[in-house]
């Protein structure tokens, strides 16, 4: 089983839409989840941090469920700039703190 | 505030040729720095990681190695470059382990 596990989509969504993503993850040690947003032929850039309690950014939901490993992102009232693909990436202890990514969720917002 | 810069940009090299990526951070001290390759349809795989000058940890076995010779500076380098070296490489840092920051990467293509 992959550290971290996350459906590579593509999701394609109408503009308007909420679409969610989901992302699994192996080690029930893990100790901080993030959220983060790459673009095409760039970098990641932090989109959010994911907090047990939940955590809301605008139209940006991340949730962490610590009992089944899984977090969660849910985009509401999805923009065509939202389109981009959606990496998950957990932290585990290891020192220098271990950090794995998913392989991203690609998101399409058609017009 | 803090940034990190990384060049080139694009590198297109023949096989068996020297590699050598530059990565620079401004606006902090003694960050901890890593070098990640993204290959196409893969997740971010952490090459290296560094805590300070001179310490230098690898994660994956391989024709590259890291140097840290000053503070803020962190060095990709191969001796004879493979076609599997192809990917997207990212220099990153963490301000003690909270997220990253990713500089814009270089896009090595190797013919």
């Amino acid at each position: 089983r992959k550290e971290v596990e996350q459906d590579p989509g593509p999701f394609n969504v109408p503009e308007g839409a909420t679409v969610a993503f989901n992302c699994t993850y192996s080690n029930s040690a893990s100790q901080s989840f993030f959220w983060y947003r790459q673009d095409c032929r760039k970098e990641p850039k932090l989109l959010m941090s994911v907090y047990s309690s939940g955590n809301e950014d605008g139209r940006f939901t991340a949730q962490l469920n610590r009992a089944s490993q899984y977090i969660s992102l849910l985009i509401r009232d999805s923009k065509l700039s939202d389109s981009a693909t959606y990496l998950c990436v957990v932290t585990n202890s290891g020192g220098y703190q271990k950090v794995t990514f998913g392989i991203g969720t690609k998101l399409q917002v058609i017009p | 505030s803090q940034t990190i810069h990384q060049w080139p940009a694009t590198l297109v090299q023949p096989v068996g040729s020297p590699l050598s990526l530059e990565c620079t951070v401004e606006g902090t001290s003694n960050p901890n720095l890593y070098w990640y390759r993204q290959a196409a349809g893969r997740g971010l795989q952490l090459l290296f990681y560094s805590v300070g000058i001179g310490q230098i940890s690898s994660e994956v076995p391989q024709n590259l190695s890291a140097s840290r010779p000053q503070d803020r500076q962190f060095i990709l380098s191969s001796k004879k470059l493979l076609l599997s070296d192809s990917g997207f490489y990212l220099c990153a840092w963490s301000p003690g382990g909270y997220g990253y920051t990713f500089g814009s990467g270089t896009r090595l293509t190797v013919v």
